[in-house]
């Protein structure tokens, strides 16, 4: 079956603590993309990758790192994580970043306190 | 940078009625997607609009593309009960030889019996 798999779905640490939230897809896409979804605010992007090796800031980038080593993984790593990155997160892909439709996983909650 | 105005915020009908909801923006794009997300999981995707002046549907689900590329609209016609959740459109633009995804804040739909 076609996915979007995030790991873990719910997480609640303190300031400080670093954290690291997978997320792998199986359908052999080149684009991926994290976002981070608050109330009022819709889904906000925070990086995006448009292939191996090649990531790039999104709307909202500050506090969060990438990487993208195999096509299928695109790990969302906060190195210092503060309250204010309490959010639910979404990653996401595509066949491509142009024209082709993003797939979703189910979301990770995270909680900062 | 873009931004998407999606309206209404919210909508509480009763089971039968017909829905619209709408997004504008003051820039172009080139592809409109609409999405359902359900309590718990990811957005899903629905429709998907590649030209200016598409219309495109999906069972009940109508989505059309402007004219203008600068605004979509989404209509659900004979509304049930399943069809409650928060809808999102985007709209996909091309940059940095890939695309960005922007979406609107989301229209909460409740669908009464």
């Amino acid at each position: 079956e076609a996915q979007v798999t995030q790991n873990p779905r719910y997480l609640i640490t303190v300031t400080g603590k670093k954290l690291t939230v997978t997320c792998s897809q199986n359908m052999n896409h080149e684009y991926m993309s994290w976002y981070r979804q608050d109330p009022g605010l819709g889904l906000r992007q925070i990086y995006y990758s448009m292939n191996v090796e090649v990531t790039d800031k999104g709307d909202v980038p500050e506090g969060y790192k990438v990487s993208r080593k195999e096509k299928r993984n695109f790990p969302l790593i906060l190195e210092s994580p503060s309250p204010n990155q309490t959010s639910l997160y979404f990653c996401a892909s595509s066949l491509s970043g142009r024209d082709q439709p993003q797939h979703f996983g189910d979301g990770t909650r995270l909680s900062i306190l | 940078g873009q931004q998407l105005n999606q309206s209404p915020q919210s909508m509480f009908i009763q089971e039968g009625e017909d829905v619209s909801m709408n997004c504008t923006s003051s820039s172009i794009f080139n592809t409109w997607l609409w999405y359902k997300q359900d309590p718990g999981e990811g957005p899903v995707l629905l429709i998907a609009l590649y030209k200016a002046g598409e219309l495109t549907s999906n069972g009940r689900l109508t989505a059309q593309f402007g004219i203008t590329r600068k605004d979509s609209f989404l209509n659900i016609s004979a509304s049930i009960p399943s069809d409650v959740g928060i809808y999102f459109c985007a709209g996909n633009y091309y940059y940095n030889q890939g695309g960005k995804l922007i979406f609107g804040q989301g229209t909460e739909l409740s669908v009464k019996p």
